[in-house]
């Protein structure tokens, strides 16, 4: 089974600008988790969206979002690109809720924000 | 809200040595941990995690970890590394009332031979 896959897997971009990355879930998994993982900081929760609807957020602003298509693969933007934004992007997949059915990650994306 | 501590940024250990990386977390009621792994340029991979019953909790790549209440922990640990153990390894907590999981902020593991 082919696994969680995120586009595209490096990202430069200068302060102020938009960005968009994207994330497809293993087949037969409706749920997508997003989370930032900056240097020392570990992993931060970002969004959980499930059959399409947002269900959660994590303390990020609202510069922060995202949305899950009906095929279940996810998009996440950020608007207004922050030096403290750079970080590796990880979106990762199941097949409810992350608690009761194991998360599954991707490789992540890599944004430098310069 | 739900919080997960490890106490070790980096632990160096020799290859066969035996392994032990802390965590404690921060959670009113009954916890749901998890321990994943994170190899040079890869995602995260679940080892283990515990829900409830037998607090000595049996994973992949010959890992276990051991949930103890009374200390808020649940310790990850490995009788004998070998080379390929060399990761990062994050632990977190889940709430069942927002579906969130929570990791600390990781301990990176070297093994030298």
């Amino acid at each position: 089974e082919a696994g969680v896959t995120q586009s595209p897997t490096h990202l430069i971009k200068t302060r102020g600008q938009q960005v968009t990355l994207r994330c497809s879930p293993i087949s037969g998994h409706t749920s997508v988790y997003w989370y930032q993982q900056a240097l020392g900081l570990g992993l931060q929760f970002l969004l959980w969206y499930d059959e399409g609807e947002e269900r959660n957020r994590g303390n990020f602003p609202p510069r922060f979002s995202g949305r899950q298509f009906p095929n279940y693969s996810s998009e996440l933007n950020v608007n207004a690109l922050e030096l403290e934004d750079s970080a590796l992007y990880l979106c990762a997949s199941s097949r409810g809720d992350g608690i009761n059915y194991d998360l599954h990650f991707g490789n992540g994306t890599r944004l430098t924000v310069t | 809200a739900q919080s997960v501590t490890q106490p070790d940024i980096h632990i160096t250990v020799s290859e066969g040595a035996s392994l032990e990386l802390r965590c404690n977390y921060s959670y009113g009621a009954t916890p749901y941990l998890f321990w994943y792994v994170q190899s040079p340029g890869q995602g995260l991979q679940l080892l283990l995690k515990y829900f409830s019953g037998d607090t000595l909790v049996q994973g992949i790549k010959g890992f276990e970890a051991e949930f103890k209440r009374s200390q808020s922990s649940f310790n990850l640990r490995k009788p004998s590394v070998h080379w390929s153990d060399a990761a990062e390894y994050f632990c977190a907590v889940g709430a069942i009332n927002d579906y969130k999981l929570s990791f600390g902020a990781g301990t990176t593991v070297t093994v030298r031979a």
